[in-house]
């Protein structure tokens, strides 16, 4: 079974500065998808940011990027430039890349506050 | 473009009565749906997902039901609800035919069972 660890409860950062949450997940698959999930205060779930295990290049959208270590099971997010509107919940997720692939498997959460 | 609406937003029930939240997809045709449920503390769990009308899969045995009686509806009931129903319920869809490589959410409903 899949399993993802988002071991930051809480984080916080500074207006305009850069933070990075931590993700890391373990799978015996070999072809996956990870995806990065903000959930602002209205409980809205946003994707942020998708990342295809068998693409070597870290994907990036805006402020947006990530640290994908396949060998060590690890993605981070990267979030640089810090605005208030970044205040959420931020949810890794996995799911595996196949037939019958129905279960998003999420981790529990870090909530990031970004200070004025 | 595909909208996704869950309602009610809040809602708040006594123990042992029933429960229905609904769930409905605009701007395509047979979608994948699904019902997760997100508790305190906890990250998101899978309830039930649907790849078709009659065609639903739970994930966790539980007190409560999913039906999809049409094509782009997707509820989520319970006959008699428990205090440990209590939580955060997103519904979500992906596209038809296809492994979910990325689920769209609804808003929730934040379930109350006093």
């Amino acid at each position: 079974a899949q399993t993802v660890t988002q071991s930051q409860p809480e984080m916080s950062v500074q207006e305009a500065e850069t933070v990075t949450l931590s993700c890391t997940y373990d799978t015996s698959e070999n072809n996956y998808y990870l995806f990065w999930y903000k959930q602002p205060p209205s409980r809205q779930m946003i994707l942020v940011i998708r990342q295809e295990a068998y693409k070597q290049q870290n994907a990036t959208e805006n402020r947006f990027s990530v640290n994908f270590q396949k060998a060590a099971k690890s993605f981070s997010l990267k979030i640089s430039d810090s605005q208030l509107g970044d205040t959420a919940m931020y949810f890794c997720a996995f799911t595996h890349w196949g037939a019958g692939s129905y279960q998003l498997t999420f981790g529990k959460g870090t909530k990031l506050s970004v200070i004025p | 473009s595909q909208t996704i609406h869950q309602w009610p937003a809040t809602l708040v029930q006594p123990v042992g009565s029933p429960l229905s939240l609904e769930c409905t997809v605009e701007g395509t045709s047979n979608p994948n749906l699904y019902w997760y449920r997100q508790a305190a503390g906890r990250g998101l769990q899978l309830l039930f997902y649907s790849i078709g009308i009659d065609q639903i899969s739970s994930e966790v045995p539980q007190n409560l039901s999913a039906s999809r009686p049409q094509d782009r509806q997707f509820i989520l009931s319970s006959k008699k609800l428990l205090l440990s129903d209590s939580g955060f319920y997103l519904c979500a869809w992906s596209v038809p035919g296809r492994t979910i490589a990325e689920a769209f959410f609804g808003q929730g409903t934040r379930l109350t069972v006093v």
